[in-house]
């Protein structure tokens, strides 16, 4: 199974709101990473985890949390949430070589 | 300057025709994988292809790391190609996967 899950598909979140989203995979792999997809933009890597130690990106390192509480589940939170964070939020997972992704969650804040 | 670029930036192909799509790297890569983005939806990984040459059913890659480059060639092009396609690799070691900005590749019939 090379499956990774993503929850919800899409999300609505109201300007200032906290905005949790879930990611699972069950291939054992050690690193779990967060894209953030903008429509004709490349993917943007916002964090990554290797194991227990989280790598967040310097130009979001304010704007996003992570928590991964055991090797399958890997969160991203956003506080306050801004018109900004509309997005596509795609989470993916590797074991050293290709990475696999989920569905991603379509969050649109209003 | 841009550490990944992609091109063209856009094509648009008569269904059968073939298209070779390009990535250029600026420093040391590894872990080099093609993707696919049809609008709206995820990245599909098309062909994980570090060095050499991969084929897998339409769709060929030729990665030269001496000279950090990769290429993707569609062959005999239908209009479910249509999308974006990324090439996206680790560079140095970063221990993450930077993305090129993508080609988007629209086929008409």
């Amino acid at each position: 199974d090379t499956t990774v899950k993503q929850n919800p598909r899409y999300k609505l979140a109201r300007v200032g709101k906290p905005v949790n989203l879930i990611c699972s995979q069950t291939m054992n792999h050690d690193t779990m990473y967060w894209y953030q997809k903008k429509p004709n933009q490349a993917p943007k890597l916002l964090l990554f985890y290797y194991d227990k130690i989280l790598n967040r990106e310097a130009d979001t390192f304010e704007k996003f949390q992570s928590s991964r509480p055991n090797n399958s589940f890997c969160s991203l939170y956003i506080g306050s949430a801004g018109l900004e964070y509309s997005a596509m939020y795609l989470c993916a997972s590797s074991q050293g070589e290709r990475l696999f992704f989920g569905h991603g969650t379509k969050l649109s804040v209003l | 300057g841009q550490q990944v670029q992609q091109s063209p930036a856009s094509l648009v192909l008569q269904e059968g025709e073939n298209a070779e799509l390009q990535c250029n790297f600026s420093s040391t890569a590894t872990r080099l994988q093609w993707f696919y983005q049809r609008p709206g939806g995820s990245l599909v990984s098309l062909l994980y292809n570090p060095s050499g040459t991969k084929h897998t059913g339409r769709l060929t890659s030729t990665t030269v790391t001496k000279e950090r480059r990769s290429s993707l060639h569609i062959s005999s092009s239908q209009t479910t190609d249509s999308g974006t396609y990324f090439c996206a690799m680790e560079l140095g070691l970063s221990g993450k996967l930077t993305f090129g900005e993508g080609t988007q590749v629209t086929v008409i019939s």
